[in-house]
């Protein structure tokens, strides 16, 4: 158990819908990282919120936005779904050490758009 | 930029015998180099991570790494493969400037009896 959650472990939804997923971070872990897993772009990082404040953003589409909030949890919010945003999402969290941190990741929310 | 390679999308090994998965980096800067396992219907797993100091590197369940700077490698190695071994591991880097990792598209390993 890495001491990162996140909810729900699945989510089904149909194509042109909106869902958030959820993340809560390890305790005492101030950044967090949205990473999106799929067959055929594998691993790709989304964005980094570090202490509320966005810090980096990766391949992360227009159409997906993700706040940190006071209690350092984090919300992936995915709209106007199409069916290639089926995928593994994987939060992951550290306390920043210039780049030395470990990211402890989270089991991941698999999304799947019918 | 940071990139990295995984060479073999599948490795197939007997139990006992000597795990190699490969994996070459390219960094414009000194790499962070890190082997994350990804057990079936979980989360990935920090398996070891290189940031300075010795270049040979030992992880968690036997195995073990090594930076060679020279052919920008950073191969994954055990002596000995158990049947719970049996996983999908991911190499990745993550440069000085940034934090956000980079991954390679993955290794699946097969142990068999």
């Amino acid at each position: 158990d890495s001491g990162v959650t996140q909810t729900p472990k699945h989510l089904i939804t149909a194509t042109g819908q909106r869902v958030t997923l959820r993340c809560s971070p390890r305790s005492g872990d101030l950044s967090v990282y949205w990473y999106q897993q799929s067959l055929d772009q594998g691993l790709q990082f989304l964005i980094q919120y570090y202490n509320g404040e966005e810090r980096a953003k990766g391949n992360i589409l227009e159409r997906f936005s993700a706040q940190q909030f006071p209690d350092l949890h984090s919300e992936l919010n995915l709209s106007s779904l199409e069916l290639g945003d089926s995928a593994l999402y994987f939060c992951a969290s550290s306390t920043p050490r210039g780049g030395e941190e470990t990211q402890y990741f989270g089991p991941g929310t698999r999304l799947l758009v019918l | 930029a940071q990139s990295v390679t995984q060479l073999g999308s599948h490795v197939s090994v007997s139990e006992g015998a000597l795990v190699l998965l490969r994996c070459n980096y390219s960094s414009s800067v000194p790499p962070y180099l890190f082997w994350y396992v990804q057990y079936p219907n979980q989360g990935l797993q920090l398996l070891l991570k290189y940031t300075t100091g010795a270049t040979l590197v030992k992880g968690i369940n036997g195995f073990e790494a090594e930076f060679k700077k020279s052919e920008t490698s950073f191969h994954l190695t055990k002596p000995s493969a158990h049947m719970s071994d049996a996983a999908e591991y991911f190499c990745a880097v993550i440069g000085q400037a940034g934090t956000a990792l980079i991954f390679g598209k993955g290794t699946t390993l097969s142990v068999s009896s």
